[in-house]
């Protein structure tokens, strides 16, 4: 059990460009989560999948942001047309669902940077 | 909407007793949660309640009372290294909905 992996850690890219995130959750966790967390505030939901499927999205999420999980393993979260608000850190959570609690476990995070 | 309160800070000095507070407001409630966060870190788990009462980890409590929408973590015999953000978190449905957390400074 290495945790949960995401890649890059930090991004620093132009506005207007896209980039994209990688995930690689703790390997027998089905469900896997995206939040952002902006300095000073909470984790934010972003979009949440179970194996292969994306069963919940934020009504936040802009429709510049979209996310895959091909195989039901690892993620990815991409940002089309990056502007300076979305300059946050984008953090990666899994869990099993089996545990009361649904415990999620997190990523170190990839810091974005739009500049 | 969805929405979790807790105080944005809290000091206290080594070895002393800390509470931090949280109400909510979530539909689909299951539970509460609360994540332990240091600067540059990923948040990670602490503690869960369910059902009303108390839950005890080490040095860490959670309390929660459901029909007052309301939870607490009780911080125990504080430690410099206890000093971070913390966040309580409701479970809605299948996502985790987080406060905005709370930053406790331990001194010496």
């Amino acid at each position: 059990d290495t945790g949960v992996s995401q890649d890059p850690r930090h991004k620093i890219t132009k506005r207007g460009q896209n980039v994209t995130f990688r995930c690689d959750p703790i390997s027998e966790h089905n469900r896997l989560y995206w939040y952002r967390q902006t300095l000073g505030q909470g984790p934010e939901f972003l979009t949440y999948f179970q194996n292969e499927a994306q069963l919940e999205k934020s009504r936040l999420l802009s429709n510049r942001f979209s996310a895959e999980r091909p195989k039901g393993s690892f993620s990815t979260l991409e940002i089309q047309r990056t502007e300076q608000g979305d300059s946050a850190m984008y953090l990666c959570a899994s869990s099993s669902g089996s545990r009361a609690g649904n415990t999620i476990y997190f990523g170190e995070g990839s810091w974005l940077t739009v500049v | 909407g969805q929405s979790l309160e807790q105080p944005s800070e809290v000091t206290a000095v080594e070895g002393a007793i800390v509470q931090i507070n949280c109400t909510y407001q979530t539909s689909g409630f299951y539970g509460l949660s609360w994540y332990q966060q240091h600067d540059g870190g990923a948040p990670t788990f602490l503690s869960y309640n369910a059902l009303d009462g108390l839950e005890e980890t080490g040095r860490f409590s959670s309390f929660l009372s459901r029909s007052d929408s309301y939870g607490y973590l009780l911080l125990q015999e504080l430690q410099m290294k206890d000093s971070a953000s913390y966040f309580c978190a409701a479970q809605a449905g299948t996502a985790l909905i987080f406060g905005k957390g709370t930053t406790l400074s331990v001194s010496s």
